[in-house]
């Protein structure tokens, strides 16, 4: 089956640094998004991302956090200057058009890059 | 999108089938019925979705009731890789999955 590739895999950094996350969605897909969970907390929707702009986000997406597309196969997320509360796991997903009759309902999720910030 | 409820936790014996609840009294008509699952910290897997009609796929089985205010995962031959936490999420957005606590199972030997 096809796969959504995160790197890395774990990412260390010094609070207020940028860190960029990347992804390589599956590679006929169109619409695009990331996800974060904080240890033993709930999966939470950051932001989806669909021809080349931002379709929907989240309060959690703030003005740190941006998302770009540079080419034709990565996707990344960008923390302009980490807090200590980013600490999480990011998860980047995938899904592909599916047709005019039939939504594409099924959401690929990547392996996700565990984040902590120092 | 509408509120889940799903028990915290519960066991299955290996070769069982897996029955998992999840109540959304709440759901408006355009609303879907998702399910996914989260092996041990992993990205969350799609397993089934559904918006009025039973389905089945290679995964699992998903009952919804005639009024859609509760719907049934069934995995009809539980393994030990089925250990997971399964999420029931309704929702009609664009993939703006609100994931809940979901239900931890575990599949006993």
């Amino acid at each position: 089956e096809p796969e959504v590739t995160q790197t890395p895999s774990h990412q260390v950094t010094q609070m207020g640094q940028e860190v960029i996350l990347r992804c390589v969605p599956i590679s006929n897909h169109l619409y695009f998004y990331w996800y974060r969970q904080i240890l033993g907390q709930k999966v939470e929707f950051l932001v989806s991302f669909y021809n080349n702009e931002i379709s929907e986000k989240s309060e959690i997406f703030d003005d740190q956090f941006s998302v770009e597309r540079p080419d034709g196969s990565n996707f990344t997320l960008k923390i302009r200057s980490t807090k200590l509360e980013d600490s999480a796991m990011y998860f980047c997903a995938s899904r592909g058009p599916g047709t005019t009759a039939v939504r594409n309902e099924k959401l690929f999720f990547g392996s996700g890059t565990q984040l902590s910030v120092l | 999108d509408a509120k889940t409820t799903q028990p915290p936790s519960m066991d299955c014996a290996e070769g069982r089938a897996a029955n998992l609840p999840c109540n959304h009294s709440t759901i408006s008509g355009n609303e879907y019925v998702y399910w996914y699952r989260q092996i041990h910290s992993q990205g969350p897997q799609y397993i089934i979705h559904g918006l009025k009609n039973n389905e089945t796929n290679e995964m699992a089985s998903l009952i919804i009731t005639e009024d859609r205010k509760s719907s049934t995962l069934i995995l009809p031959h539980a393994t030990l890789r089925d250990t997971a936490v399964y999420y029931c999420i309704a929702g009609s957005n664009d993939y703006k999955l609100s994931f809940g606590a979901g239900t931890t199972v575990t599949v006993r030997a």
